[in-house]
């Protein structure tokens, strides 16, 4: 079966810029997640969706980040404006029931 | 609140030499543990897991046995191959929540 899918790889962009990283999940997944992963630290849960609805962003630094999930398949994950901390590889997920999750490859963000 | 500590690497074998990877956990109740593993330029991969005590779980050679007195799920592997090059991250998540906390990883470099 096809992973979750991740766009783009890789994004540099100065401070103060906006950006938007793009999950698509495996087919069938109702609950989709972002996950943050600075270097050297273990990857930090942003939000949590069922189907199109946030089940947990407590994590999520809402005065600049954003996400959504409107028609519960693909999900977006918006930063505006962009901090040089915000530098990290972003990480989607998918899972359906408790079979585990799948992890994307990842969005690797440079701030500079 | 809940959290995992591992050891911290880089740790470096020789290939054919015995692993182990320190993890401990703080957690109420009884929380399932995870192993993922994570290769270069790739996603997070579940390793193996092991969701009550005195589990084991076990995958390509490497164990993991959830301790409750000791608090810990430490990983092993006999013979560590060049291919086991990667950060492992041991995780946990608590009963009846999908949310994940990672400890920081640990590098492993095996040289032949």
């Amino acid at each position: 079966e096809a992973g979750v899918a991740q766009s783009p790889r890789y994004k540099i962009i100065e401070k103060r810029q906006s950006v938007a990283f793009w999950c698509n999940p495996i087919s069938g997944h109702a609950t989709l997640y972002w996950y943050q992963q600075i270097l050297g630290q273990g990857p930090k849960l942003l939000i949590q969706f069922q189907n199109n609805g946030v089940v947990d962003d407590s994590q999520l630094p809402k005065d600049r980040f954003s996400a959504e999930r409107l028609k519960g398949v693909d999900s977006t994950l918006k930063i505006q404006p962009a901090k040089l901390e915000d530098s990290a590889v972003y990480l989607c997920a998918s899972s359906h029931a408790q079979d585990g999750y799948t992890f994307g490859s990842g969005t690797r963000l440079t701030v500079v | 609140g809940d959290s995992v500590t591992q050891m911290e690497g880089p740790v470096t074998l020789s290939e054919e030499a015995f692993l182990t990877i320190n993890c401990t956990y703080t957690a109420t109740g009884y929380p399932s543990l995870f192993w993922y593993v994570q290769y270069p330029g790739e996603g997070l991969q579940l390793l193996l897991k092991a969701t009550k005590a005195d589990d084991k779980g076990s995958n390509k050679g490497f164990e993991a046995t959830y301790r409750k007195e000791t608090t810990s799920f430490h990983l092993e592997k006999g013979s560590v191959q060049v291919s086991d090059s990667a950060v492992y991250f041991c995780a946990l998540t608590r009963s009846g929540t999908y949310k994940y906390i990672f400890g920081t990883g640990t590098r492993l470099k095996v040289l032949a």
